[in-house]
């Protein structure tokens, strides 16, 4: 049972450079999302999706991108990576409030991202 | 708008005793589920405990209780006999109707042997 498989673990990036975090889960959940953790900060949403084909933007949108083609997979791209999204990613994935309303969250293992 | 808040940066407790971990919300969404998390040094983060905002009761799951108080939204967790293993980052977090979660921005427990 493998639940949420982020990858990669670890990731350094030159500034301005672009790549994509890759996130599936095998619960078939509908609802997706990327947070960012940071410190003091607790963690914010990035973005999610509620469902293959449906993305909307959380509350830190700014320069990452998502598409969700399957229901498993939700990879989110950072465009042109700069200092400030030095960071660790989770993807977390759960069923549809409609579904279940007492799903919990579940993480992958996260990816610690620095940008140089 | 939804807020979640956890007031205590830092914890301490002595091992085998009871810590109470705080936590409080706001939303005007009638129906809401509250869920903690225990994030330990290694970075995962584990779910530990749901409480809805119908139930009567408060939610237990082993040592860790959650006391709900609706009219004061808090939703504090009670970790009782702690453990060494205890120590680690607790995330209060938020569902309203919807599917968005809300998370506080966590408390560090140290657990003192």
């Amino acid at each position: 049972n493998a639940g949420v498989t982020q990858t990669p673990k670890f990731q350094v990036l030159k500034t301005g450079q672009s790549m994509t975090l890759q996130c599936a889960q095998d619960m078939n959940h509908e609802y997706m999302s990327w947070y960012r953790q940071d410190p003091g900060m607790g963690l914010r949403l990035i973005h999610y999706s509620v469902g293959a084909g449906i993305t909307d933007q959380g509350e830190v949108p700014n320069g990452y991108n998502v598409s969700r083609s399957t229901t498993e997979d939700f990879p989110l791209r950072l465009l042109s990576a700069a200092p400030s999204q030095t960071s660790v990613y989770f993807c977390a994935s759960s069923y549809s409030f409609t579904e279940f309303y007492n799903s919990p969250l579940h993480f992958g293992n996260g990816t610690r991202l620095t940008v140089t | 708008a939804q807020k979640i808040t956890q007031t205590q940066p830092g914890m301490f407790v002595q091992e085998k005793e009871a810590v109470t971990l705080d936590c409080t919300y706001d939303t005007s969404d009638p129906s809401y589920g509250l869920f903690w998390y225990k994030q330990p040094s290694s970075g995962e983060m584990i779910f530990l405990i749901y409480q809805g905002s119908y139930d009567q009761q408060n939610a237990t799951e082993g040592r860790y209780s959650l006391n709900f108080q609706k009219a004061r939204k808090s939703a504090n967790l009670v970790i009782s006999a702690s453990q060494l293993g205890d120590s680690a980052m607790y995330f209060c977090a938020m569902r309203p109707t919807g599917n968005q979660f809300y998370f506080g921005t966590g408390t560090s427990l140290t657990v003192i042997p």
